[in-house]
C-alpha cells in the first residue's frame, strides 16, 4: 500500500513548455485534490475530484487542467507554463476519516 | 468565512524545552474539523492529529499533546522535551466536511541542541 504517489519529484520547464504531473493512490479514496504551496501563502487548492468522471476547480485553477479517468489516477497539466508557476505541487486524497494525506510533492521551476 | 491564524512565524528554542504552537480559527459552522501538519526539511507534509468540533478532549500521543477550546476558538500544540527532529514548520488547517482545508500560515520550529 503506498499511499498517495506523485512523479516527478523535480523539473525544469521553459514558460510557454507544457507538462503532466503525475498523482496516483491505491488507497480507493473517492476525493482528490490538487495543492500548490509558495513561500508566505501556505497551500491553496488547484483542482479536485470527488469521484472518477468529477471535477472542479479550486482556489487558484487558471493555468492548470485536471482529468480523472479513473480512481487511482488524477494527473495535473499545464498547458503553457509561466514563471508564476513555480511552486511545490501536493496531491491529497481524502480517507474515510475525513482526513487528507499528502503525497511527497512535486517541485516545479519554470524558467 | 472561515480563517485559521497561526500567530507566531518562528519559534527558537533549545533542546528539551518544552513548546507550544498557538493556533487560532474562525468558522461559522458547528460541525467542522481541526488538523495540524509537519513539514520537517524534507519536504513531505505529515498528518499528526484531527479533531472534531464536538470532541473537546485534549489529547496526547508521546510527547505531542492537543488542546482544543471551542471557549476561544483554539487549537494549541505542545511538545514537551523537544528534540532536535522537532524542527520543522507546523501547520494547522481546518475543515468543515474534510475537503476543503483552510491553512494557517504556519509556523517554523527551530529547535537547537
Amino acid at each position: 500500500n503506498a499511499g498517495v504517489t506523485q512523479t516527478p519529484k523535480f523539473h525544469i520547464l521553459k514558460t510557454g513548455q507544457s507538462m503532466t504531473l503525475q498523482c496516483a493512490q491505491d488507497m480507493n479514496h473517492g476525493y482528490l485534490s490538487w495543492y500548490r504551496q509558495d513561500p508566505g501563502m501556505g497551500l491553496r487548492r488547484i483542482h479536485y475530484s470527488v469521484a472518477a468522471g468529477i471535477t472542479d476547480k479550486g482556489e487558484v485553477p487558471d493555468g492548470y487542467n485536471v482529468s480523472r479517468s479513473n480512481t487511482e489516477d488524477f494527473p495535473l497539466r499545464l498547458e503553457s507554463a509561466a514563471p508564476s508557476q513555480t511552486s511545490v505541487y501536493f496531491c491529497a486524497s481524502l480517507s474515510c476519516t475525513d482526513t487528507q494525506y499528502f503525497g511527497p510533492g512535486t517541485r516545479l521551476t519554470v524558467l | 468565512a472561515q480563517k485559521v491564524t497561526q500567530a507566531q512565524t518562528e519559534i527558537s528554542v533549545v533542546e528539551k524545552e518544552d513548546v507550544t504552537l498557538d493556533c487560532v480559527y474562525e468558522t461559522r459552522d458547528t460541525t467542522y474539523y481541526l488538523f495540524w501538519y509537519k513539514q520537517p526539511p524534507s519536504g513531505e507534509l505529515v498528518f499528526l492529529i484531527r479533531r472534531n468540533s464536538f470532541d473537546e478532549q485534549n489529547e496526547i500521543s508521546g510527547r505531542y499533546s492537543w488542546n482544543f477550546q471551542k471557549s476561544t476558538s483554539s487549537f494549541n500544540f505542545t511538545i514537551t522535551a523537544s528534540q532536535v527532529v522537532d524542527s520543522a514548520v507546523y501547520f494547522c488547517a481546518l475543515s468543515e466536511l474534510g475537503y476543503q482545508l483552510i491553512w494557517g500560515a504556519g509556523t517554523k520550529l527551530i529547535i537547537k541542541p
